[in-house]
């Protein structure tokens, strides 16, 4: 079967400019995570949504980043007046329920973002 | 305020030596410690995981040891192969919420 795939794989963009990526979890899944990883750095919790909702954004750098989940599926991470600090590998994972301690997370390859 | 912290940051082993990575957690509250693998242009992978009831996990050539008492716990690969060579990124999360807190990552390279 499909596993997580994401879009697009690179995305390179100018200071200021919006842009938005995307995340297609395995089917059936109900939970979906968006991380963040910087060069060198461990993998950063950025935002988790239970079916459409999101019960935890604390990891949101700040409010020009924003997520939403339609349909209980599809994912679009949005980061709005980039900025230099965000040029990271954005991943998405998903999970069958989120709510089983040993639920295990499978990830996306992941969206290079680079921002000039 | 990192709440996992892991170590070394790279690691050089010999093919068929032992490949050990620790990492100590803060939160007595995590109640998941799981360990993915990532190799290059790709997400990371569970590997192996543990929960704190037990001291220790195997799984072929992969072993987690987890000190309760010290908020320790580390992978051990015996038998380190060359196509073991990725960074492994230790993980806690509590309850259900689902939330992964990573450590820093380890590089390993494994020497033919």
């Amino acid at each position: 079967g499909a596993g997580v795939s994401q879009s697009p794989s690179n995305k390179v963009t100018e200071k200021g400019k919006d842009v938005e990526l995307r995340c297609d979890p395995i089917s059936g899944h109900t939970a979906l995570y968006w991380y963040r990883q910087s060069l060198g750095q461990g993998l950063e919790f950025l935002i988790y949504f239970q079916g459409n909702s999101a019960p935890d954004k604390s990891g949101l750098p700040s409010d020009r980043f924003s997520a939403e989940r339609t349909g209980g599926s599809v994912s679009t991470l949005t980061i709005q007046r980039t900025q230099q600090e965000d040029s990271a590998v954005y991943l998405c994972a998903s999970s069958l329920s989120g709510t089983s301690l040993s639920d295990t997370q499978y990830f996306g390859p992941g969206t290079r973002l680079t921002v000039l | 305020q990192q709440q996992v912290k892991q170590s070394p940051q790279s690691l050089i082993v010999q093919k068929g030596g032992i490949s050990i990575i620790n990492c100590a957690y803060e939160n007595t509250a995590f109640d998941y410690f799981p360990w993915y693998q990532q190799f290059p242009g790709k997400g990371p992978a569970l590997l192996i995981a543990i929960r704190p009831d037990v001291s220790e996990k195997k799984e072929g050539r992969f072993t987690i040891s987890f000190n309760k008492s010290a908020k320790q716990f580390s992978l051990h690969i015996m038998d380190s192969q060359p196509g073991d060579s990725a960074t492994y990124f230790c993980a806690a999360s509590r309850g259900n919420t689902g939330k992964l807190i990573f450590g820093q990552g380890t590089t390993l390279q494994v020497k033919p």
